[in-house]
């Protein structure tokens, strides 16, 4: 099946600094990667969906100025969380849209990003 | 609006006995797709089973099985011969059939197996 990677796997960063969580197809090119927020023993909260050379589309109630989302090429998909606050603290998982699927596509996940602001 | 609910935030069950995980689901939609993900401890998301609306055979892979009632508009999941493996989150879902709709998640039951 196809492979998600993400990186880094974990991350620890002052308050008041940016962190940037990459997410990559490995084996397939993805136009349409969606990034997801969960909290500890909560469900996937859609935050984005990034499209290839366009910008990207923000669920109700996420920040765009705080979430950066950038889809620079078909295989690589970025988040950067700016001026993080302790509040942001949280794991952060992409998919992306495997192509070509007709009406039925799979989304296949990446392993997630532990983000912890101190 | 579409919303996915799971009524039991955990459950147990002995290791070789069969489980059930229930879902319900709302929706105007005619045509959509039902999915079941697994999120083991290492948070890695897992699709277990995968439902077409319109077909009306229940979707099976190997020990896992769903029960899809379309006009109760339910969709369960089966596991048979549980595994300690098999312990782990496991979400309901749900996507419209446009390509470019989100998913929708259910809540999550957390299962455990009981050696």
């Amino acid at each position: 099946g196809a492979v998600v990677s993400q990186h880094p796997s974990r991350v620890i960063c002052k308050s008041g600094t940016s962190v940037k969580i990459e997410c990559r197809s490995l084996d397939f090119q993805a136009t349409t990667m969606f990034w997801y927020r969960q909290f500890p023993k909560q469900s996937l909260m859609l935050m984005a969906t990034s499209n290839e050379g366009s910008k990207a589309t923000y669920e109700q109630g996420v920040e765009k100025d705080k979430f950066l989302i950038n889809h620079a090429s078909l295989t690589l998909s970025t988040l950067t969380v700016t001026s993080a606050h302790p509040e942001d603290s949280s794991f952060y998982i992409c998919s992306a849209r495997v192509p070509n699927q007709g009406f039925l596509y799979e989304q296949y996940f990446g392993p997630g990003t532990r983000l912890t602001v101190t | 609006a579409q919303t996915v609910t799971q009524s039991q935030p955990e459950m147990s069950v002995q290791e070789a006995e069969t489980v059930t995980l229930s879902c319900t689901y709302d929706t105007s939609e005619s045509d959509y797709y039902l999915f079941w993900y697994k999120q083991p401890p290492s948070r890695q998301m897992i699709l277990v089973i995968r439902q077409e609306a319109y077909k009306q055979q229940n979707a099976t892979e190997n020990r896992f099985s769903v029960n899809f009632q379309k006009a109760a508009k339910s969709f369960s999941l089966k596991i048979s011969d549980s595994q300690l493996g098999d312990a782990a989150m496991y979400f309901c879902a749900y996507r419209t059939m446009n390509r470019d709709d989100k998913i929708i998640f259910g809540k999550g039951t957390r299962l455990h197996i009981l050696p």
